[in-house]
């Protein structure tokens, strides 16, 4: 039962532009992720927000943003899309922050192709 | 740092074949947690199994792995492999104060008739 919600499913631009992602999750969970699964299936944590702060952001480069309303909502902004920027943006949830054993629950991903 | 190692990109199986994929690990931390997740394709990826305890089996939809601290290894295996386990496998590791997981490179099994 799917309770991680991306939308859209593809997105298709070219360079230069700017695109959107949201995120919405319906567990009560705290945690919130963005991650990014590359061509060859790579997939490195992007963001991370706890009950709307963000608290993890690894080296991405400046033209992502990420965006939090409240706990159950998470986007993903990019400004001035670059090719490299082509892949599958996969928005995850997890009970809460700091737990080892935490299980990740993904929504289905954002396939992003920039031509 | 933390590193997950998946040798196989890519494995494939003839039906009704055991299956294993190899995952090894380094960390530092003595509370490591180690995840099998699977992404069937146009579906979200989702947990498996997962195991912190040295030497026990650990059991979920005919899948099994075994946490072995010893060798730093958390393969999963499977007596029988099915078409419908044809998917992208992926191994991770979370330790310590940092609940950052971890990913290997991830194992593409294909299972063929």
């Amino acid at each position: 039962e799917t309770a991680v919600f991306q939308t859209p499913n593809y997105h298709v631009t070219q360079v230069g532009n700017e695109v959107s992602f949201n995120c919405k999750q319906t567990l009560g969970h705290d945690t919130m992720y963005w991650y990014k699964q590359d061509s060859k299936k790579l997939l490195k944590i992007m963001f991370s927000y706890n009950n709307k702060q963000l608290i993890v952001n690894e080296t991405v480069p400046r033209r992502f943003s990420p965006q939090s309303s409240d706990k159950a909502h998470l986007n993903l902004r990019i400004k001035s899309v670059e090719p490299e920027d082509s892949a599958v943006y996969l928005c995850a949830s997890s009970t809460d922050w700091g737990g080892v054993q935490n299980t990740l629950y993904f929504g289905a991903g954002t396939r992003l192709s920039v031509l | 740092g933390d590193s997950v190692t998946q040798k196989e990109g890519l494995v494939t199986l003839t039906e009704g074949l055991p299956v294993m994929l190899n995952c090894t690990y380094q960390t530092i931390y003595s509370n490591a947690f180690l995840f099998w997740y699977v992404h069937y394709l146009n579906e979200s990826p989702r947990l498996l199994l997962k195991s912190s305890t040295d030497n026990k089996r650990t059991e979920h939809q005919g899948f099994h792995a075994t946490l072995h601290k010893s060798s730093s290894s958390f393969h999963l295996q499977k007596s029988s492999a099915q078409l419908s386990d044809s998917a992208l496998y992926y191994c991770a590791l979370s330790g310590g104060s940092n609940y950052k997981l971890t990913f290997g490179k991830g194992t593409l099994l294909t299972v063929t008739p």
